[in-house]
Formats: C-alpha cells, structure tokens, sequence
C-alpha cells in the first residue's frame, strides 16, 4: 500500500460545486501539506499542518480550506470550484525533523469545467 | 523574494551516459537550502538530493550529485550512468532557512528524456 494516498485521483466537476479532496498516509508523520501544480510549473504551498491542532496558510489558499481530522487524515476543499483551480494537487508529509516534505501522493487531477 | 529558474526546458541524454541539469537562483539571504525533485510519468514528486548553502561540500546521492557555487548562485544537478527509469521532469527548488515559512520556490523544469 501506498505511504500517502490520495482520493480521488481524477475529478471532473461543474463551476459552483463544492469539491473534497481526500488524503490519508500511515507514515505516523505529524506534518502533512497540500500542494497545487499547474502545467509547466512547480508546486505551491496552499495549506499545511503540523499536527492536528496547528494549521496554516500557504501562499495561495484563497478559495480553499483543509481539515485535519486525525494525524493521518488532512483533506482539501473548494467550497465553489471556479475554473481556475483546475490543476493536480499534492498531498504530502513529513516528519517533526524535516526541512521539506518528504512523501508524496500520486495527485489529484482536477478539471472544473 | 527569491526566485529560481531552469534554463533548459528540455534536455535528452543516451543511456549510461552523463547529463547535467542547470538552475540558478536569486536571493539575498545568506543561509537557505537548495532541493532537486524528480517527477515521473506516475506524477508523484520524489525527492532527489538537498544542499544546505551552509555546507560547502557538494551533496551526493549515488548517481546524482550537485555542484553547488554559493557565489554564482548556480545549483546544477549531474546524473551519472544516466537509466531509462531517470527519465522525468526534474524541478529545482529553494527554502528559506528563516523559521515559520514552509514555502518551496521552484523552478518550472527541465524534461529529462534518456534514449536507449
């Protein structure tokens, strides 16, 4: 089984819809990110948490929330997808002693239509 | 605010031999870190070496080493013995040693294709 999985791994939705993005890892990390990509580019931070209490604003997290709802468990969502948020989005973690994150999921490819 | 950029969008080497990937970046701070990510087909990002700009001695990793010039802010990465499994995008990223920021700045890429 995979480290950090993530669900679903391809979404295609309407404008206006409200859109979860699940992630679950068994590393027994306590920091865990979401990250978007879009084409030709590299990943940027929306939200990250260090454990399930602590969570923070990336550089783009207008348009997003998160939940941490068990150290395993930190999911991402549109409240109203607009077509600009399509992209692939990252889950990842790390543990306490790390610089950067360490694991990631295989993506999530979101198409708002 | 600190940027990097990857010169080469793309770049093609045959097998078992060797290729270097550029980067260079700007920033005006002093002590920061320095990453290369690979990213295959399956899309998951791996890291593959880090440089602390504190260390002089340039990072290794099997077949993939750096050459980190702290002067030239220049941080290219060389695979040696280059495999057909090599073949991805390769992102070159840099973190702020200041406490409270967990922003990665990444370069857009070089794609990475190994010819048989």
């Amino acid at each position: 089984d995979a480290d950090v999985t993530q669900t679903p791994r391809n979404r295609i939705t309407k404008t206006g819809k409200r859109i979860m993005l699940e992630c679950s890892q068994t590393k027994g990390h306590d920091r865990m990110y979401w990250y978007r990509q879009d084409p030709g580019l590299g990943l940027q931070l929306i939200y990250y948490s260090f454990d399930v209490k602590d969570i923070n604003k990336g550089e783009i997290s207008d348009g997003y929330s998160v939940s941490r709802q068990a150290q395993a468990k930190f999911s991402l969502s549109l409240e109203s997808a607009i077509p600009n948020q399509t992209a692939l989005y990252f889950c990842a973690t790390s543990d306490a002693g790390s610089l950067l994150p360490q694991h990631f999921g295989d993506g999530t490819r979101l198409s708002i239509l | 605010a600190q940027t990097v950029t990857q010169s080469q969008p793309e770049m093609s080497v045959q097998e078992a031999e060797t290729v270097t990937l550029s980067c260079t970046y700007d920033t005006s701070e002093s002590d920061y870190y320095l990453f290369w990510y690979k990213q295959p087909p399956s899309r998951q990002m791996i890291l593959v070496i880090r440089q602390e700009a504190y260390k002089q001695q340039n990072a290794t990793e099997n077949r993939f080493s750096v050459n980190f010039q702290k002067a030239a802010k220049s941080f290219s990465l060389k695979i040696s013995d280059s495999q057909l499994g090599d073949a991805a995008m390769y992102f070159c990223a840099y973190k702020t040693s200041q406490g409270g920021s967990e922003k990665l700045v990444f370069g857009k890429g070089t794609k990475l294709t190994v010819n048989p």
